[in-house]
């Protein structure tokens, strides 16, 4: 069983779409987030959840919005997206204590057209 | 803000040899973690090694190992007899003061030459 699970692993799509991403984990973990990595590999993080509630968002724009229905679920959507939206997207989960692995998902490259 | 720098964007290294890649740091925080992760051509980002920075031993995991210099906020890894399979990007992340958000170095690729 894939203990971090992201859906779809490829999406291309054009701009000025709304498309979503779905993230799973079967860890048992309370926190998941999800990071941006750019085309020059650069991995940053976007968002965190810890229980279901927001608790980092990292100036992204409007256009992007987690949810998260559940602890073991956490979605991304994204709205009129651009060409600068074109990356890999990686959802990751660990334990809420210090220093906790994180494990992450298999990335969902979006290229948007 | 935590900031992490890895200046070497490649490094190479001959089969079963010992290659050294380097990570500082910058934070004001006493309790943290450093991460090495690697990313594989298929995407996956694997944690590699862990270390607390309360712990002075250094970290140690088969064939990898950190030198880990709080004082000069320096993370390097060390691969000993390099193998083919560890050919990769290498990322160095830290995480502290109260929060799991990792933050990334921008990463060495590594090549392994049979």
């Amino acid at each position: 069983d894939t203990a971090v699970s992201q859906t779809p692993k490829y999406l291309v799509t054009q701009m000025g779409n709304d498309k979503s991403i779905k993230c799973e984990q079967n860890l048992g973990h309370d926190t998941m987030y999800w990071y941006k990595q750019d085309s020059k590999k650069f991995l940053k993080i976007m968002f965190s959840y810890n229980n279901k509630e927001l608790i980092i968002n990292e100036t992204v724009p409007n256009r992007f919005s987690p949810k998260s229905p559940d602890k073991a679920h956490l979605n991304l959507h994204i709205n009129s997206l651009e060409l600068g939206d074109s990356a890999v997207y990686f959802c990751a989960s660990s334990q809420v204590r210090g220093g906790a692995e994180a494990f992450f998902g298999q990335g969902t490259r979006l290229t948007v057209v | 803000a935590q900031t992490v720098t890895q200046s070497q964007p490649e490094m190479s290294v001959q089969e079963a040899e010992t290659v050294t890649l380097s990570c500082t740091y910058d934070t004001s925080e006493s309790d943290y973690y450093l991460f090495w992760y690697k990313q594989p051509p298929s995407r996956q980002m694997i944690l590699v090694i862990r270390q607390e920075a309360y712990k002075q031993q250094n970290a140690t995991e088969n064939r990898f190992s950190v030198n880990f210099q709080k004082a000069a906020k320096s993370f390097s890894l060390k691969i000993s007899d390099s193998q083919l399979g560890d050919a990769a990007m290498y990322f160095c992340a830290y995480s502290g003061g109260g929060s799991e958000k990792l933050v990334f170095g921008k990463g060495t690729k590594l090549t392994v030459n049979p």
